[in-house]
């Protein structure tokens, strides 16, 4: 596709459940970030995809986040027993293999737990 | 991992020149300096990004002092289209490729007639 894109774009959840967030990255994109974002504030670091694999997983808030991405291509955000902390923008960005190459970020998925 | 310091918020006006200045004290030998830019409702959209001296390209530019402790985002003749926030990161790079971006508050820029 011509850019990175999120699905769905606006996401409501009543608190407790479980929700599934996806993003399908820039084609040939070997790394995949995820972030959230609250309102007021930058983009909080998540997870980072090299490949399959997640290289860094430290930003992910608790265990009731989780991310995969089994064929190196679209990744998912899987949040178990939301709470309404979890309401935020979550974003994904996709860049080529390599150091200091250029990010680019989806639109985001508003995530709102109710 | 480099910590950055930039202004909350700047106001100009369109068609004046508009410099953001950032710190990054801790900045390591590897790091190299992105700058970020956001629309409410979108993403972070790629600027610039530097080692050190200078670098140009169509909207902006980027000045990087020779101790790289600062750099200077320039964004020349801004227009009301440029309100955004500002982000300036400065890069961790991980050993099998690609980079952390940490993003910080910013700078909200607030472009006026």
């Amino acid at each position: 596709g011509a850019g990175v894109s999120q699905t769905p774009s606006n996401k409501v959840t009543e608190k407790g459940k479980y929700v599934e967030l996806r993003c399908d990255p820039i084609s040939g994109h070997t790394a995949l970030y995820w972030y959230r974002q609250s309102l007021g504030q930058g983009p909080e670091f998540l997870i980072y995809f090299q490949g399959t694999g997640a290289a860094d997983d430290s930003g992910l808030p608790n265990d009731r986040f989780f991310a995969v991405r089994p064929e190196g291509s679209v990744s998912t955000l899987k949040i178990q027993r939301t709470e309404r902390g979890d309401s935020a923008v979550y974003l994904c960005a996709s860049s080529s293999s390599g150091t200091n190459t250029e990010a680019f970020f989806g639109q985001g998925t508003r995530l709102t737990v109710v | 991992l480099a910590k950055t310091t930039q202004p909350i918020s700047m106001d100009s006006y369109e068609g004046q020149e508009v410099n953001i200045t950032c710190s990054h004290n801790n900045i390591a030998t590897n790091d190299y300096i992105t700058w970020y830019q956001q629309f409410p409702s979108q993403g972070p959209r790629f600027i610039i990004q530097g080692y050190k001296t200078k670098v140009t390209n169509e909207v902006a530019s980027l000045f990087i002092p020779a101790d790289r402790k600062s750099s200077t985002l320039s964004l020349p003749r801004v227009s009301l289209s440029d309100t955004a926030v500002y982000y300036c990161l400065v890069g961790e790079v991980y050993a099998g490729g690609g980079n952390k971006l940490t993003f910080g508050t910013g700078t909200q820029l607030k472009v006026e007639l």
